[in-house]
């Protein structure tokens, strides 16, 4: 039968290579956004982040850019390892001044030795 | 810091019975929030505490689902009665200063049979 859920979205790159994972968030009014990694049976793990105020920030081998115009996210890996395999996900906190955050729906990167 | 730490792991109950989720936040962060992760919609908030009080509730699918947090060091999440739907891996994750430096645990994989 037909599998129900989610859909990810999946992106296969080769090792060395740089990796690019885009987010349409929802909320033009969010002002803080995150970027997380999941590996298979553990939890989400916080990579890198950008308030509103920012278009760019850069961690190691990691850049987040903003585009608050359209409303787009991109976490940036360079040089890809076996290691990057896993589930990405963005985060916005949707409410400026409340404390939640809200997870898109997630990216697969596999990395091909 | 041992991070956030999660009881138990795995779970398997069967319809009907009652289950318990624990989570111990890291030491010194104020807030807590339970996540619930599954195929068919991802990771929703459930609920979240600030200084020990719930804040939002709205996640709650229903009235078999409670949390406390009878203290800044531990919370419980529970489902009475439990149903084959609530199949999923709950994740618990704390923070200082939400909604920055969310630290998630290892989750408890439910299983409903």
């Amino acid at each position: 039968g037909e599998s129900v859920g989610l859909h990810l979205p999946t992106l296969s790159v080769q090792e060395g290579d740089n990796s690019i994972i885009n987010c349409a968030y929802s909320n033009s009014a969010s002002d803080y956004f995150i970027w997380y990694k999941q590996e298979s049976g553990k939890g989400p793990q916080f990579i890198i982040d950008i308030r509103s105020n920012m278009d760019k920030r850069q961690g190691q081998r990691v850049t987040v850019l903003l585009n608050k115009t359209v409303k787009h996210l991109s976490l940036q890996i360079a040089a890809t390892q076996p290691g990057d395999s896993a589930v990405y996900f963005c985060a916005e906190n949707t409410a400026p001044g409340d404390y939640k955050l809200s997870f898109g729906a997630g990216t697969t990167v596999t990395v091909r030795a | 810091d041992a991070g956030v730490i999660q009881s138990p792991r795995h779970e398997v109950t069967e319809m009907g019975q009652e289950v318990t989720l624990r989570c111990k936040p890291i030491s010194g962060h104020n807030s807590l929030f339970w996540y619930r992760q599954t195929m068919m919609r991802g990771l929703e908030l459930l609920i979240y505490f600030n200084n020990n009080v719930p804040i939002d509730d709205s996640g709650m699918p229903e009235d078999r689902f409670s949390a406390k947090m009878p203290n800044a060091s531990f919370s419980t999440l529970k489902i009475q009665p439990s149903e084959p739907r609530d199949s999923a891996v709950y994740f618990c994750a704390s923070s200082l200063r939400a909604p920055y430096g969310y630290t998630f645990g290892s989750g408890t994989r439910l299983t409903v049979v």
